[in-house]
């Protein structure tokens, strides 16, 4: 079974850093990798998606790699801002499917303080 | 443009009592429907997924159902809620032709004491 873990659980950094995500997962056999970013109380919402024969995806100032064979991803944020702060989570589809079956990890929480 | 409703927002309930969380999707047909649990300080965990009318697979045995009697209607049921029913339940979309997006609505945060 796919396992997802992600490092740090939390993370608190002053306003205009730069800072990376860690994302790993156990089965590299995979279809795609989102990142999701879920504010508190609320649902998620998808940030950057990467196919399995990609290696990175960027919107803005977020950058999201792939290293599919070392089972890593990371999300990389450039001059973080306090609209920033949520909780990200990476999730993993494997192939075969007819409907998204991610497994999720339990998110790292990104606190970026004015 | 697609827009997914669930509702409650958040909900408290006595162990025993009954449970039904309902979860419309609007713009867009034939959707393939999913409800998730997150547990505090945990992944989110797929609980059912539906491809079609009436068509429910459940990816974790557990004390609830789900059921889908119209195409874009999905609803999540408890006879009896357990205390370890607790939690904040997602409803999520996804295309079928392509089913890599999800969707999510805005949760419901579910207290059973």
């Amino acid at each position: 079974k796919q396992e997802v873990t992600q490092i740090p659980a939390a993370l608190s950094v002053p306003e205009g850093e730069n800072l990376v995500l860690n994302c790993s997962f156990t089965d590299s056999a995979i279809y795609n990798l989102q990142w999701f970013r879920q504010d508190p109380g609320k649902g998620l919402t998808s940030l950057l998606l990467i196919q399995s024969s990609q290696r990175e995806q960027t919107s803005g100032r977020l950058n999201a790699s792939l290293d599919k064979s070392s089972g890593r991803s990371t999300l990389y944020i450039a001059a973080s801002q306090p609209g920033d702060s949520a909780t990200y989570l990476c999730a993993v589809s494997p192939s075969g499917y007819n409907f998204n079956k991610f497994y999720f990890g339990s998110g790292t929480k990104l606190n970026v303080k004015p | 443009s697609q827009t997914i409703h669930q509702w409650p927002a958040t909900l408290v309930q006595p162990v025993g009592s009954p449970l039904s969380l309902e979860c419309t999707v609007e713009g867009t047909s034939n959707p393939n429907l999913y409800w998730y649990r997150q547990a505090a300080g945990r992944g989110l965990q797929l609980l059912f997924y539906s491809v079609g009318i009436g068509q429910i697979s459940s990816e974790v045995p557990q004390n609830l159902s789900a059921s889908r009697p119209q195409d874009r209607q999905f609803i999540l049921s408890s006879k009896k809620l357990l205390l370890s029913d607790s939690g904040f339940y997602l409803c999520a979309w996804s295309w079928q032709a392509d089913n890599e997006k999800l969707f999510f609505g805005s949760g419901t945060q579910l207290s059973v004491l």
